[in-house]
């Protein structure tokens, strides 16, 4: 199965940072990546599909980039909603795996 | 408006069986293939199952493979999640979710609770 590994798992930050989330993948996925954010007690929000297409409503101060093995999600400029948890998700041949999450904290 | 409303969580003993519904609306159920994911409390996600648009293909995580079975009923716009020998691993919010590219659409979850 393929792995994903997000880094950081913690971030810290304050309203106006511009912030960026890292997510490898164990294996190539092309741009099989998507990326969701999930605030305490709520199901998860897709933000990004194949990699850097920003979903319907999604504020553009997201955006995400990379292939192959390497992925990012920018907030260019974080706002108080932003707060929350963020998990990458890979496609590949029948095998769904997420990231284990970059939790993004008030500093 | 779409929406996905799951039912039938609740606290069962291990080795006990439990059966989640997705009521699915505001869009055309049986064009899309559908998924389970769960999240233990406090824990990351994990993919659990999907079925194909007409129920004819079904695959599964490896920790539900062999107890967990899923089905739909596109005539009742409705998913299910029949869950056997179940395991206190198991204790998480089950969510499901609309497959098109991503996870574009998921339900307020149900917990299921496997506790002696």
């Amino acid at each position: 199965d393929i792995q994903m590994t997000q880094s950081p798992s913690t971030l810290s930050a304050s309203v106006g940072d511009r912030v960026t989330i890292t997510c490898r993948a164990s294996q190539s996925i092309s741009n099989w990546l998507a990326w969701y954010q999930q605030k305490p007690g709520k199901a998860p929000k897709l933000l990004i599909y194949k990699a850097s297409s920003l979903e319907g409503g999604v504020p553009s101060r997201f955006s995400g980039s990379g292939s192959g093995t390497e992925f990012t999600l920018t907030i260019s400029s974080l706002q108080p909603a932003d707060f929350a948890t963020y998990y990458c998700q890979q496609y590949d041949s029948y095998s769904w795996t997420f990231g284990q999450g970059t939790k993004v904290e008030i500093k | 408006e779409v929406q996905l409303v799951e039912s039938g969580g609740g606290v069962v003993h291990p080795g006990g069986s439990l059966r989640l519904s997705c009521a699915a609306s505001g869009f055309t159920f049986d064009d899309y293939t559908m998924h389970w994911v769960r999240q233990a409390p406090g824990k990351g996600l994990e993919w659990v199952s999907l079925i194909s648009w007409d129920g004819g293909s079904t695959y599964y995580a490896d920790s539900v493979r062999g107890r967990f079975t899923i089905s739909r009923d596109n005539s009742k716009n409705s998913l299910y999640l029949q869950m056997d020998s179940l395991r206190t691993e198991d204790t998480a919010f089950y969510y499901c979710t609309k497959w098109e590219d991503a996870f574009g659409i998921w339900g307020q979850g149900t917990l299921v609770t496997v506790s002696s």
